[in-house]
C-alpha cells in the first residue's frame, strides 16, 4: 500500500498566518493516465470531511482561493496565505492513483 | 444540492452482520461511481470499499474482502455496504462519499458503527 506521511502532525497558528503542511507518499502518484490523484480535505471538529483540493493544485469551486496546492511524483503541499478562523481542523492528504486509496494520518491546524 | 444521508448503524456483537444504507440525491447517481471511507475513534480516515456506477466492479480493502459487499440500487438512489463476521476493528464512523475521477467529492455525515459484546 501507498504510505502517506504528513507533516507537521499540528500547527498552532494566529488569524492571518501563512500555513504549510507537507504530504509525501511512499510511491509516485502519477498515474498512468498522466494525472496526479493527489488531494486534500478538510474535517472541522464534530463534522465529516469537505473537499479543499484534487489532482494536485486544482481548487474546488467553493474553496477560497488562500488556499493553493502543489507538488509531484512523491512530494506535495498544501498552502494557506492567510489563515482564518473558519480553516481550523485537520487536514489529510490522501491518494486515490493506486489501490487501496489510503489517507495520510492528518494535520491539525489550531488557532493561537 | 447534492445529500448523502447514512443509515443502519449502531451497536452489534463481534461475528454479526449489519447493512448500512446511503440514499442519495441532488445529483444522477446512477453515472457515478460511490465509495464507503470510515473513520474510528479518533483515528484517521481509511478507505473501505469502491463501486462503478453501473455496479459492475467493485474494489475491496483486504482487511473486508471477503467480509463486507458493497453494492448499489440505482432505481432507488441507493448504496449499501452489507458486513459481516464483525470484528472489534471494525468499530468505526462509516461515511459514504461520491466516487468521481478517483477523488470523493461528496460525503455524507457518517454513521457509527460499534461491534462490542
Amino acid at each position: 500500500d501507498v504510505v502517506m506521511t504528513q507533516t507537521p502532525v499540528s500547527l498552532s497558528l494566529a488569524i492571518g498566518q501563512p500555513a504549510s503542511i507537507s504530504c509525501k507518499s511512499s510511491q509516485s502518484l502519477l498515474g498512468t493516465s498522466g494525472k496526479t490523484f493527489l488531494n486534500w480535505i478538510l474535517q472541522r471538529p464534530g463534522q465529516s470531511p469537505k473537499r479543499l483540493i484534487y489532482q494536485v493544485s486544482k481548487l474546488y469551486s467553493e474553496v477560497p482561493d488562500r488556499f493553493s496546492g502543489s507538488g509531484s511524483e512523491t512530494e506535495f503541499t498544501l498552502k494557506i496565505s492567510r489563515v482564518e478562523a473558519e480553516d481550523l481542523g485537520v487536514y489529510y492528504c490522501w491518494q486515490g492513483t493506486h489501490f487501496p486509496y489510503t489517507f495520510g494520518a492528518g494535520t491539525k491546524l489550531e488557532l493561537k | 444540492e447534492v445529500q448523502l444521508v447514512e443509515s443502519g448503524g449502531g451497536l452489534v456483537q463481534p461475528g454479526r452482520s449489519m447493512k448500512l444504507s446511503c440514499a442519495a440525491s441532488g445529483f444522477t447517481f446512477s453515472n457515478y461511481g460511490m465509495a464507503w471511507v470510515r473513520q474510528a475513534p479518533t483515528k484517521g480516515l481509511e478507505w473501505v470499499a469502491t463501486i462503478s456506477y453501473d455496479g459492475s466492479s467493485t474494489y475491496y480493502r483486504d482487511s473486508v474482502k471477503g467480509r463486507f459487499t458493497i453494492s448499489r440500487d440505482n432505481a432507488k438512489s441507493t448504496l449499501y455496504l452489507q458486513m459481516n463476521s464483525l470484528r472489534s476493528e471494525d468499530t468505526a464512523t462509516y461515511y459514504c462519499t461520491r466516487e468521481y475521477r478517483y477523488n470523493f467529492d461528496y460525503w455524507g455525515q457518517g454513521v457509527m458503527v460499534t461491534v462490542s459484546s
